[in-house]
């Protein structure tokens, strides 16, 4: 059963557009988001978060939307570079136990030159 | 250099072989975990340890066996591993479980268990 889900395996888009990553979850009860990056050979690196409280927080070319009612949130990359190709990780710390991050399977993103 | 750092980068392990992982991070953290990363599904949490305690078994098999000396120091003990072990195994930190999602995580292990 996967509380978060990123339905979209991958998603091309061209260098310079925005690139629009989704994240579905099933939890009402969550309360906080995480997006994470990471490139292979590498191990994950925090990108962005947002609080339940608000609905968008932003941070550079990183914007990252909450959708409370329909249990959704996305990260728009504008505008995307080469640089930003990757695998994205949605995630969100769960209400049992030890509050740990559940994570989505992951997007990976390419940035077409 | 992230700030975690994990030894091997890449393991070769037959079914019958035992070999350790090892993760390191000096950033003054005390909750560490490991994480095992498949293709094409989510990371899934084996392990956590809050200040040198374990917190967190997943119900992970006993082949897997975790060992904390202190909080600077992670090791995963592999034992009689099965194929479908390979996978991308991953450290992380972060200040303290459970109020810090912020983790850094090491390059990762990637296991080949032939």
């Amino acid at each position: 059963d996967q509380q978060v889900k990123q339905n979209s395996p991958s998603l091309s888009v061209q260098e310079g557009r925005i690139s629009i990553l989704n994240c579905d979850y099933t939890n009402s009860m969550f309360d906080y988001f995480l997006w994470y990056k990471k490139y292979p050979a590498e191990g994950p690196t925090f990108l962005i978060s947002i609080s339940s409280i608000k609905d968008k927080n932003e941070d550079g070319r990183f914007t990252v939307f909450l959708n409370k009612s329909a249990k959704h949130l996305s990260l728009h990359i504008v505008p995307s570079q080469p640089g930003d190709s990757a695998v994205y990780f949605c995630a969100a710390p769960g209400r049992d136990s030890n509050y740990q991050l559940i994570w989505g399977a992951g997007t990976k993103l390419i940035i077409k030159p | 250099e992230t700030g975690v750092t994990q030894t091997p980068r890449h393991l070769v392990m037959g079914m019958t072989n035992k070999k350790s992982l090892k993760c390191e991070q000096h950033l003054g953290h005390n909750a560490m975990y490991w994480y095992k990363q498949s293709a094409k599904k989510p990371l899934e949490l084996m392990f956590v340890y809050n200040f040198k305690e374990q917190t967190e078994n997943n119900s992970v098999p006993s082949r897997f066996s975790p060992e904390c000396p202190n909080s600077s120091h992670l090791f995963l003990h592999l034992h009689t591993l099965q194929p479908e072990d390979s996978a991308l195994y991953l450290c992380a930190s972060s200040r303290t479980q459970g109020l810090d999602y912020g983790y850094t995580f090491g390059s990762g292990t990637r296991l080949t268990v032939v």
